[in-house]
């Protein structure tokens, strides 16, 4: 079972430069998500999408765009990448039509680095 | 302010003590559900326990257990004889409803216990 593929793991991008992280799910889940990881701040929402062709902002969306094409993929941009957005990014997918208190599942994660 | 609290940034602990991670949430929602998730070293984050809020009944799993008080708004988690393999960081969330009816989850900064052997 892959679960959610996060695609690349580790990336080096120069301010400015920009970049799409990749996640994909093998599960049929309605609902993804895209998580940030800093130190001393826990998981921050930055998008999530609850079905394809459907997408919202969370906390922190400014400088990060989705889409979601499709019920399995759900891509990251980074337009223009600042050294603010040095982070480990994780995705993470859920089922909603078993229930609304299924877990998420997570992503390996892929860790940021702009310079 | 959060909607969930876990005051405590780090725990440190020898190896057969026993430990209690504390997460503390704010909502006005009736219908909610709570989590705890573990992220080990190797950074991959797995789910522990989910909780809704009309359960309060306590879970224990093996050493783990857990502590639902609907009346102080926390969820707190036990570790019971710690071992190494304990350490990791402990994220507690809070799930609430969204506008358009989708639950949303919100996590703690989380809570990096230490296990020494």
């Amino acid at each position: 079972n892959a679960g959610v593929t996060q695609t690349p793991k580790f990336q080096v991008l120069k301010t400015g430069q920009s970049m799409t992280l990749q996640c994909a799910q093998d599960m049929n889940h309605e609902y993804m998500s895209w998580y940030r990881q800093d130190p001393g701040m826990g998981l921050r929402l930055i998008h999530y999408s609850v079905g394809a062709g459907i997408t919202d902002q969370g906390e922190v969306p400014n400088g990060y765009n989705v889409s979601r094409s499709t019920t399995e993929d759900f891509p990251l941009r980074l337009l223009s990448a600042a050294p603010s957005q040095t982070s480990v990014y994780f995705c993470a997918s859920r089922s909603t039509g078993t229930g609304l208190n299924s877990p998420l599942h997570f992503g390996n994660g892929t860790r940021l680095t702009v310079t | 302010a959060q909607k969930v609290t876990q005051a405590q940034t780090e725990i440190s602990v020898v190896e057969k003590e026993d430990v209690t991670l504390d997460c503390v949430y704010e909502t006005r929602d009736t219908t909610y559900y709570l989590f705890w998730y573990k992220q080990p070293p190797s950074g991959e984050l797995v789910f522990l326990i989910r909780r809704n809020s009309f359960d309060e009944q306590n879970e224990i799993s093996g050493r783990y257990s857990w502590n639902f008080q609907k009346s102080t708004s926390s969820f707190n988690f036990t570790i019971t004889a710690s071992q190494v393999v304990d350490s990791a960081v402990y994220f507690c969330a809070l799930s609430e409803a969204a506008s358009g009816g989708s639950y949303i989850p919100t996590f703690g900064r989380g809570t990096s216990l230490i296990v020494h052997p």
